[in-house]
């Protein structure tokens, strides 16, 4: 079965702490994504990547930055968390089909900035 | 400003009654697929379309596709306790390139039984 992994299921963190949120995926895909889910405002796309170490920015990349050192583990980072960051960080990895992407998404994080 | 537009954003049925959610937009789609999340996990792929018109069917859910990939729409037929949760669509433009896929907000339904 396909597993996308996210390190933690909730985190509370404090304003002004950096933090890490790790992905792992084990299907070899080369696509990986790290959406925000709001409610009311859906899943709104930070960043993807195609390739290891290489990233684009999504549609609200401020404020967060990612790394992607080996296939399988995409990391999102919060350099310095704001309150306005509290949200539920979903991590998602692809393969192309004949009819588009195909994501896969993991369970999420839960995050709290206090 | 959603690119997609969900409606309606809640839903609440009795088991065995039929329902539709919609999924509109002003933009044109190269495809458009549809997800379910159920509480506290993440969205799962249900179908993807292509085609302007498209209809496709899993089981109780019938998908379709605008003439004008400009919308979509999902229908569930005897719905069941089992349907119960937050149905997204998401879509790419034709203007867009690979990895821009956008999600609407969504529309929660609940199934009770």
């Amino acid at each position: 079965d396909v597993k996308v992994t996210q390190s933690s299921r909730y985190l509370v963190k404090r304003t002004g702490e950096k933090v890490f949120l790790e992905c792992v995926q084990d299907m070899d895909h080369e696509n990986m994504f790290w959406y925000r889910q709001d409610p009311g405002l859906g899943l709104r796309l930070i960043y993807f990547s195609y390739d290891v170490k290489m990233k684009e920015k999504g549609d609200i990349p401020e404020g967060y930055s990612v790394s992607r050192e080996k296939k399988e583990r995409f990391s999102l980072i919060l350099e310095s968390a704001s309150t306005n960051q509290t949200s539920m960080y979903l991590c998602a990895s692809s393969f192309e089909t004949g009819s588009g992407e195909k994501l896969f998404f993991g369970s999420g994080t839960q995050l709290s900035v206090l | 400003t959603q690119l997609l537009e969900q409606s309606p954003q809640f839903l609440s049925i009795q088991e065995g009654e039929n329902l539709t959610v919609y999924c509109n937009s002003s933009s044109v789609f190269s495809s458009l697929q549809w997800y379910r999340q159920e509480p506290g996990e993440g969205p799962v792929l249900l179908v993807t379309v292509v085609t302007g018109g498209e209809v496709k069917k899993l089981k109780r859910l019938t998908f379709q596709f605008g003439d004008a990939r400009k919308d979509s729409s999902l229908h569930i037929t005897a719905a069941q306790p089992g349907d119960t949760g937050l149905y997204l669509c998401a879509a790419t433009k034709t203007t867009d390139s690979w990895g821009k896929l956008q999600f609407g907000a969504g529309t929660q339904v609940v199934v009770t039984p």
